[in-house]
């Protein structure tokens, strides 16, 4: 099945400073990913829309200057949250379809950031 | 734009069989999707309904009602590995799975 995997699991960094996240297919090549927050015991949210070779589309309300996504290729997607502060602690899962229209989302493992 | 809803939190003990309903709302319905997810863990897919029916996947099933814009997952002989929160999500026309909205999710403890 489609793997997807996400680098760091954790990471916690002082405010102001930027944190990159890398999220990787392992076994099929995703044009498209996609980048989810997820607070305590809340749903996921989507950040933005990933594309090879093009600008990420982001979702209303999330700042495309600090949260900065680039796709370079077909199987690798980064999230860079940057000059971070203590309110962009969360959960962020990116994730990619199978490869065909029908196929289901399939999740890295996330990235719990705190900001301290 | 769409919409879901689903039970917050629902208990049950070991052996028993659960379900947890969700309802949408949404224009262009292309599919409804469950998701498990464990504390600390990412999502995990689960199982896919795109037309009516249940769907079975070993323990768990799906049922769509695309008429009644309601679904539902069916847990059988649960187990205590099965508490986690379970998300519905739906997607619609013209979009890739990624953009599917997700419901907020229901929390399912399983105790012996």
């Amino acid at each position: 099945g489609a793997v997807v995997s996400q680098h760091p699991s954790w990471v916690i960094c002082k405010s102001g400073t930027s944190v990159k996240i890398e999220c990787r297919s392992l076994d099929f090549q995703a044009t498209t990913m996609f980048w989810y927050r997820q607070f305590p015991k809340q749903s996921l949210m989507l950040m933005a829309t990933s594309n090879e070779g093009s600008k990420a589309t982001y979702e209303q309300g999330v700042e495309k200057d600090k949260f900065l996504i680039n796709h370079a290729s077909l199987t690798l997607s980064t999230l860079t949250v940057t000059s971070a502060h203590p309110e962009d602690s969360s959960f962020y899962i990116c994730s990619a379809s199978g490869g065909s229209d029908n196929s289901p989302l399939h999740f890295g493992n996330g990235t719990r950031l705190t900001v301290t | 734009g769409q919409s879901l809803e689903q039970p917050s939190e629902v208990t049950a003990v070991e052996g028993a069989i659960v379900q947890i309903n969700c309802t949408y709302q949404t224009s262009g319905f292309y599919g409804l999707s469950w998701y498990q997810q464990h504390d600390g863990g990412a999502p995990t897919f689960l199982s896919y309904n795109a037309l009516d029916g249940l769907e079975e996947t070993g323990r768990f099933s799906s049922f769509l009602s695309r008429s009644d814009s309601y679904g539902y997952l069916l847990l059988q002989e649960l187990q205590m590995k099965d508490s986690a929160s379970y998300f519905c999500a739906v997607r619609s026309l013209n979009t890739n799975a990624g953009k599917s909205t997700f419901g907020d999710g229901t929390t399912l403890t399983v105790k012996p």
